[in-house]
């Protein structure tokens, strides 16, 4: 079975700095890796994902996240937040054999402030 | 494109009631997902679908049903609510295999059983 683990509930940060949102998971089999962002009072947004090739995936607004296969984690990393970044963010796992669920992570709430 | 919608936005049952959560899709999407989101829990899977006509179960099935008569409608149903049944629930639409191809979610029903 898979399960994911993100350590810290929630992570104030100031606005401008930088912020790590860390993710680790467990599965005896390949996964692929994903985080999502919830904004408040929306649905899940698909943020990046890692399926094959360069360990290191970038989204199209500054996060960016590396796959750590020894160490099992896929963090989630930004260098400089702004206030927007205001969320609750989840990493998820899913088998790269023929399964449909995707395991989500508690989530980690970031909190920008100015 | 309306994306994913879900039908109520909120709703208060008591306990033993029964009622239906309608998610709707217009991007022709064959995959479509029940999820219910939990404080500390993260998403958790109740059921999903491959295409119309077909369902089955996720992480935690029991006390909901589901029917997917047409390909861009997926029902969940609660036949005798429970307290414990309290929750965000989300539904998810997708191409294709969940992971591979993005998940798109509703904006979520937020329901409580009292």
């Amino acid at each position: 079975a898979q399960s994911v683990t993100q350590l810290d509930s929630q992570v104030p940060v100031f606005e401008e700095a930088p912020v790590e949102l860390r993710c680790n998971y467990s599965s005896s089999v390949s996964v692929y890796l994903f985080w999502y962002v919830q904004y408040p009072n929306q649905g899940l947004q698909l943020l990046l994902k890692y399926l094959s090739g360069s360990t290191l995936v970038e989204s199209i607004n500054g996060f960016e996240a590396e796959f750590n296969k020894s160490q099992t984690s896929f963090h989630l990393r930004k260098p400089s937040v702004h206030i927007s970044d205001t969320a609750e963010y989840f990493c998820a796992v899913r088998r790269m054999d023929s399964s449909y669920k995707l395991i989500f992570g508690s989530g980690t709430r970031l909190l920008v402030r100015p | 494109n309306a994306g994913v919608t879900q039908t109520p936005k909120f709703r208060v049952l008591k306990t033993g009631q029964s009622m239906t959560l309608l998610c709707a899709q217009d991007m022709n999407h064959e995959y479509m997902y029940w999820y219910r989101q939990d404080p500390g829990m993260g998403l958790r899977l109740i059921h999903y679908s491959v295409g119309e006509g077909t369902t089955a179960k996720g992480e935690v099935p029991d006390g909901y049903n589901v029917s997917r008569l047409k390909k861009q409608n997926f029902l969940l149903g609660l036949e005798s609510a429970a307290p414990s049944q309290t929750s965000v629930y989300f539904c998810a639409s997708s191409y294709g295999l969940a992971g591979v191809y993005e998940q798109y979610f509703g904006p979520g029903t937020r329901l409580t059983v009292t």
